[in-house]
């Protein structure tokens, strides 16, 4: 049992290029969520997923396209990235309450 | 719009005292709050959740308490250890489908032997 698993782990960007973070959960679980963590603003949402073929908008959705195409993955696009997109990315599921977090993607975009 | 707060940004306490950690949020209408613990370059692990009708949870050395009326929870670690050296946070749940977290910024905690 893996739980929340993240790719890649870290990459580096031009800006204007585009890149797919992939997200992956083995806990059969229904909601799935992208978050992004800068310096001193914490986590803020993305997008977030409710079941297979479901998306919806967060807190900072702007610049972000997300896929559920599968209930166990949850996919995050970047199409043209902006030094402003330069962060750390975590992905998290939950079946109702508890979230549990990947381990992260840190994002470099130059 | 629901806003979570977290003081202070970071704290240092010698082995073996016990603390208190604070998490205001602005709207009391909350489903549930949880609270998570970041070791650098981690990922989050929920610590404790406390349902909206619930006083207090407890695991271990850790007690976490909610008081939805003052818009307060409060993260209690009894004998603190060197390995309780992390970034604690606290997230709010809103009462709406989704199951969405409002984060506060966390509070960097170092525990020194």
């Amino acid at each position: 049992n893996a739980g929340v698993t993240q790719t890649p782990k870290f990459r580096v960007l031009k800006t204007g290029q585009s890149m797919t973070l992939l997200c992956a959960q083995d806990m059969n679980h229904e909601y799935m969520y992208w978050y992004r963590q800068d310096p001193g603003m914490g986590l803020r949402l993305i997008h977030y997923s409710v079941g297979e073929g479901t998306t919806a908008k967060g807190e900072v959705p702007d610049g972000y396209n997300v896929s559920r195409l599968k209930k166990q993955n949850f996919l995050l696009g970047l199409e043209s990235a902006a030094p402003s997109q330069t962060s750390v990315y975590f992905c998290a599921s939950t079946h109702g309450e508890t979230q549990y977090f990947g381990p992260g993607t840190r994002l470099l975009v130059l | 719009k629901q806003e979570v707060t977290q003081i202070p940004a970071a704290l240092s306490v010698p082995e073996g005292e016990n603390l208190v950690l604070n998490c205001s949020f602005t709207d009391s209408a909350i489903y549930n709050l949880q609270w998570f613990r970041q070791d650098p370059g981690k990922g989050l692990t929920s610590l404790l959740l406390i349902q909206s009708s619930q006083r207090e949870q407890t695991s271990g050395r850790l007690n976490a308490s909610l008081d939805k009326s003052s818009g307060r929870s409060t993260l209690y670690i009894a004998a603190s250890q060197p390995g309780d050296s992390a970034t604690y946070l606290c997230a709010a749940s809103p009462p709406t489908t989704g199951g969405k977290l409002i984060f506060g910024q966390g509070t960097e905690l170092s525990v020194k032997p």
